[in-house]
């Protein structure tokens, strides 16, 4: 089974930074994903992490912890545009993917 | 361009009546999943396949059922809607490597919202 932490909403203001934190239990984990979505629209992939430690990709990063079943995402110079629910989501077997409820960041100017 | 399509929007259907939503990838993807969504739930998993004819029952399989006839296309069955199935479907595909190796990003469609009266 899936158990998957993350918290329900963050706020932050443009040009800031934001962590966004995850913990799973998932049985059979292959790697982790980070997905985004904004409000009215399906969910578009942002992140994988495979092995341990941090993948940076623009102004988006995400580390990885499998050990400790940890992962976050960091975003930098927050735009509004970044306003959106950030899904967690661990890996397994036939690359199955179970979500987390996903987290709700607002930016503010 | 990749796309993952649904056939329907939106739908509007009674209770007790079959529904058909279906789902359409052009990537020759191995892996298709349906999903649905509930503020306060997430995205919770209703059914996958991972080739032609075969399925997997996710989280919350009852009610619906699943038909992969052909590689690009799956299709999620309400026999008879219930009310408690109102909520957004969202359909989804991904390229399979092999089991140790999760195959990559999901492709989502862009949803179908379906109301059951």
């Amino acid at each position: 089974g899936q158990n998957i932490d993350q918290p329900t909403e963050m706020t932050a203001t443009e040009g800031a930074i934001v962590q966004i934190n995850c913990t799973y239990q998932t049985s059979g984990f292959n790697g982790l994903f980070w997905y985004q979505q904004h409000a009215g629209e399906a969910p578009t992939f942002l992140s994988y992490n495979v092995l341990d430690g941090l993948e940076e990709k623009g102004r988006f990063s995400s580390f990885l912890s499998r050990s400790k079943g940890y992962s976050y995402l960091l975003l930098k110079e927050l735009q509004m545009k970044d306003s959106a629910s950030y899904l967690c989501a661990p890996g397994s077997g036939y690359s199955t993917l179970t979500f987390g409820k996903g987290t709700m960041l607002l930016v503010s100017p | 361009d990749v796309k993952v399509t649904q056939s329907s929007r939106y739908l509007v259907k009674r209770t007790g009546e079959k529904v058909f939503l279906e789902c359409v990838q052009d990537m020759d993807h191995e892996n298709m999943f349906w999903y649905r969504q509930d503020p306060g739930l997430g995205l919770r998993l209703i059914y996958f396949s991972y080739d032609v004819k075969m399925k997997e029952k996710g989280d919350i399989p009852e009610g619906y059922s699943v038909s992969r006839e052909k590689k690009e296309r799956f299709s999620l069955i309400l026999e008879s809607a219930s009310t408690n199935q109102t909520s957004m479907y969202l359909c989804a595909s991904s390229l399979s490597i092999n089991r140790e190796q999760s195959g990559g990003e999901l492709f989502f469609g862009e949803g179908s919202r379906l109301t059951v009266l």
